[in-house]
């Protein structure tokens, strides 16, 4: 069935170097949404990409949709310790209504 | 403030019992679903809730009941029957069903078994 693929599984990196999370499907998506998730609390969403080659931005986090709506990434720039968690992407499963995620991202920040 | 609680924060289960998580949400919100995770590793739907009665599998029901009478609450049952169900539980709500508004989540419910 339809998956979404996300990489990496982990990232470590020192403080002030950027993050990329990549999301990727076998299938053309209608939507995008990015969660993330800090230790032992529950997912909070962050953004939702709609068309394609859309780019949306909040403050040092980069949200893209690709042009085949097949896959999407967020890149965060010049990280700090609050960006510590897991990252997920999540889209509806393809002709229903059920919101499938991927296997998230866990990003670990250094001082 | 408005928002989903999620109850107990941490719950037991022996063997052979039946144990029900609690999930209230005050957003006035028509869907409501449960996820599982487990350590390292994504959400996975349970079941969700379009609309009061009415309630769907998602792709790991086996061994879990859920039940829609209000709409605020969407508790779920994990029966005897469901043999690991040591995991993160989390209830969430969308404004609607359409799989393009985003999900608003609880605390979660961790579950261990004795």
């Amino acid at each position: 069935g339809q998956q979404v693929m996300q990489i990496p599984q982990y990232q470590h990196v020192q403080e002030g170097e950027d993050f990329t999370t990549y999301c990727n499907s076998s299938t053309t998506l209608s939507n995008i949404q990015w969660y993330k998730q800090r230790p032992g609390g529950h997912p909070v969403f962050l953004i939702q990409l709609v068309k394609s080659g859309e780019v949306k931005k909040q403050k040092r986090l980069t949200f893209q949709f690709g042009e085949a709506k097949k896959n999407s990434s967020l890149h965060i720039t010049a990280t700090q310790t609050t960006d510590v968690g897991t990252y997920f992407c999540a889209a509806p499963r393809l002709n229903t209504d059920k919101l499938i995620f991927g296997t998230g991202t866990r990003l670990q920040v250094f001082p | 403030d408005g928002g989903i609680t999620q109850s107990p924060k941490y719950l037991f289960r022996k063997e052979g019992q039946n144990v029900t998580l609690s999930c209230e949400q005050n957003l006035n919100h028509d869907a409501m679903y449960w996820y599982r995770q487990d350590p390292g590793q994504g959400l996975r739907l349970i079941y969700y809730s379009q609309i009061v009665n009415d309630f769907q599998k998602g792709d790991i029901a086996e061994g879990y009941s859920v039940s829609r009478e209000k709409k605020e609450s969407f508790p779920l049952t994990v029966t005897s029957a469901q043999k690991n169900p040591t995991a993160f539980y989390l209830c969430a709500s969308s404004r609607d069903r359409t799989g393009k508004e985003k999900l608003f989540f609880g605390s979660g419910t961790q579950l261990s078994v004795l």
